[in-house]
C-alpha cells in the first residue's frame, strides 16, 4: 500500500519559516516526480510546486518564487517543502503529491500538513 | 501556462439524476487529467486518472472521457455520498493546474 506521510505545519509568523516533510512507502520513489499542493481555507486546490525524479527540475508557482524550495532525498524516501518570509496568504493546508514519471498509474497524495501564518 | 476550466461552477441534482462535469484544457494535455471528489475538511479522493482510468475502488457509477483539449466527469446515477466539490488537475508536466472546481449539492 502506497503512503506518503506528511510532517510539519504549525504556526508561525509573518516573515518566519517553517519546513514540510512528506515520506514515502510502498513505491519506488525514485520513480515518481513529486509534488506540493496548497488550500487556503474555502478556496480551490492550488498547485505549489513540484520536482523531478532526480531534482533537476523544480518550478514554482509565482507566488512562492523566491521564498518556498522543493527537495528531495532519493536515499531517505523523502520530500521536502522549505518555506521562508512567510506570508498571511501562504495560510493553507498543503498537500504532498506523487505521479508516476512518464504520468502512467494512479496519483497519491499525503494526508496534509496546515500552515497558518499569523502574529 | 495551460489554463485548465471547469464548468458548470457548481450544480443540484437529485438522487439517482446523472450528472456530468466538463473540463477544457486552453491547450492539448494529451490524456494526462485526473479528476476528484473532496468532501469538506478531507483530502481530495482520487476517481479518475489518464481522463477514463477508474481508480481502484471507486463507484461504477463515475466514469471518464476525453482526451487532448476536453474531458469530462459523469456521475451515472447521483447518491448522496457524492455531495461534494470535483477538480479536475492536468499532471503532464508542469504546472499541475486544477480547474476551479464544480459544487454538487442534491436537490
Amino acid at each position: 500500500e502506497v503512503q506518503l506521510l506528511q510532517f510539519g505545519g504549525g504556526l508561525a509568523q509573518p516573515g518566519g519559516s517553517l519546513r514540510l516533510s512528506c515520506a514515502a512507502s510502498g513505491l519506488t520513489f525514485s520513480t515518481y516526480a513529486m509534488g506540493w499542493v496548497r488550500q487556503a481555507p474555502g478556496k480551490g486546490l492550488e498547485w505549489v510546486s513540484s520536482i523531478t525524479r532526480s531534482g533537476d527540475y523544480t518550478p514554482c508557482t509565482d507566488s512562492v518564487k523566491g521564498r518556498f524550495t522543493i527537495s528531495r532525498d532519493n536515499s531517505k524516501n523523502t520530500l521536502y517543502l522549505q518555506m521562508n518570509s512567510l506570508r498571511a496568504d501562504d495560510t493553507a493546508v498543503y498537500y504532498c503529491m506523487a505521479k508516476y514519471y512518464d504520468a502512467s498509474g494512479p496519483l497519491f497524495w499525503g494526508q496534509g500538513s496546515l500552515v497558518i501564518v499569523s502574529s | 501556462d495551460i489554463q485548465m476550466t471547469q464548468s458548470p461552477s457548481s450544480l443540484s441534482a437529485s438522487v439517482g439524476d446523472g450528472v456530468t462535469i466538463t473540463c477544457r484544457a486552453s491547450q492539448d494535455v494529451s490524456n494526462s487529467l485526473s479528476w476528484y471528489r473532496q468532501k469538506p475538511g478531507r483530502v481530495p479522493e482520487l476517481l479518475i486518472y489518464a481522463a477514463s482510468t477508474l481508480e481502484s475502488g471507486v463507484p461504477s457509477r463515475f466514469s471518464g472521457s476525453g482526451s487532448g483539449t476536453d474531458f469530462t466527469l459523469t456521475i451515472s446515477s447521483l447518491q448522496p455520498e457524492d455531495v461534494a466539490t470535483y477538480y479536475c488537475q492536468k499532471y503532464n508536466i508542469a504546472p499541475w493546474t486544477f480547474g476551479q472546481g464544480t459544487k454538487v449539492e442534491i436537490k
